[in-house]
């Protein structure tokens, strides 16, 4: 059975920073990008950044790109997002996911259960 | 990357057929044949309902079914079922590598 359990959330104040892990597990990991999507409180889904399998290959939102770093140690099954000089704005429900085949398509076949990021003073 | 364009709600009764609209540019939606459809309940994590624009993962129902014209992408929902109930988001490939979400349909079940 697949599973995505994220962790590392939490109260933050504006400028700090966190660091996001997502621990994989029913499947060969190092063969599927991943990706981290936001989700404000209240509000739609965000895409942040995606992974490639190798972690050769990064790709982040304009939103987010020189802030936050996307990682994977395919040898413990995990995947992180180092998030620095964080914003209010960043405020929200933080999932990682499974990319479904193709890393183009964007398709996210398993979705962790989320973990909460609040910056605040 | 600006967020597609989605209704903000849409409503049906059991049974019946609705349709959620998924607009994009010619740069996203309407340039790769890339567009996927997540069901939303309250407090809970998205499910995968339709990717490659017309394709449904293992598991879910042929009720929901996926088309694209221009840049417009569509989810179609036959048969509506209380359970249906939920938050829909359509996502795209777009330009520079990235990939952007709609701003989320509620459907309401009458």
């Amino acid at each position: 059975e697949v599973q995505l359990l994220e962790s590392g959330g939490g109260l933050v104040q504006p400028g700090g920073s966190l660091r996001l892990s997502c621990a994989a597990s029913g499947f060969t990991f190092r063969n599927f990008a991943m990706t981290w999507v936001r989700q404000a409180p209240g509000k739609g889904l965000d895409w942040v950044s995606t992974i490639n399998g190798g972690g050769g290959g990064t790709y982040y939102a304009d939103s987010v790109k020189g802030r936050f770093t996307i990682s994977r140690d395919n040898s413990k099954n995990t995947l992180y997002l180092q998030m620095n000089s964080l914003r209010v704005e960043d405020t929200a429900v933080y999932y990682c996911a499974r990319v479904l085949a193709s890393l183009s398509a964007g398709a996210y076949d398993y979705w962790g259960q989320g973990t909460l990021v609040t910056v605040s003073s | 990357q600006s967020a597609l364009t989605q209704p903000a709600s849409v409503s049906g009764s059991p049974g019946q057929s609705i349709t959620i609209s998924c607009t994009g540019t010619s740069s996203d939606v309407g340039a790769y044949n890339y567009v996927s459809w997540y069901q939303q309940h309250p407090g809970k994590a998205p499910k995968l309902m339709i990717y490659d624009v017309t394709f449904r993962p293992s598991g879910i129902s042929d009720r929901f079914s996926g088309s694209k014209s221009g840049n417009t992408a569509s989810l179609t929902i036959s048969g509506l079922l209380a359970e249906d109930e939920a938050h829909y988001y359509c996502s795209s490939y777009g330009s520079s590598i990235t990939w952007v979400f709609g701003g989320g349909t509620k459907l309401t079940v009458l």
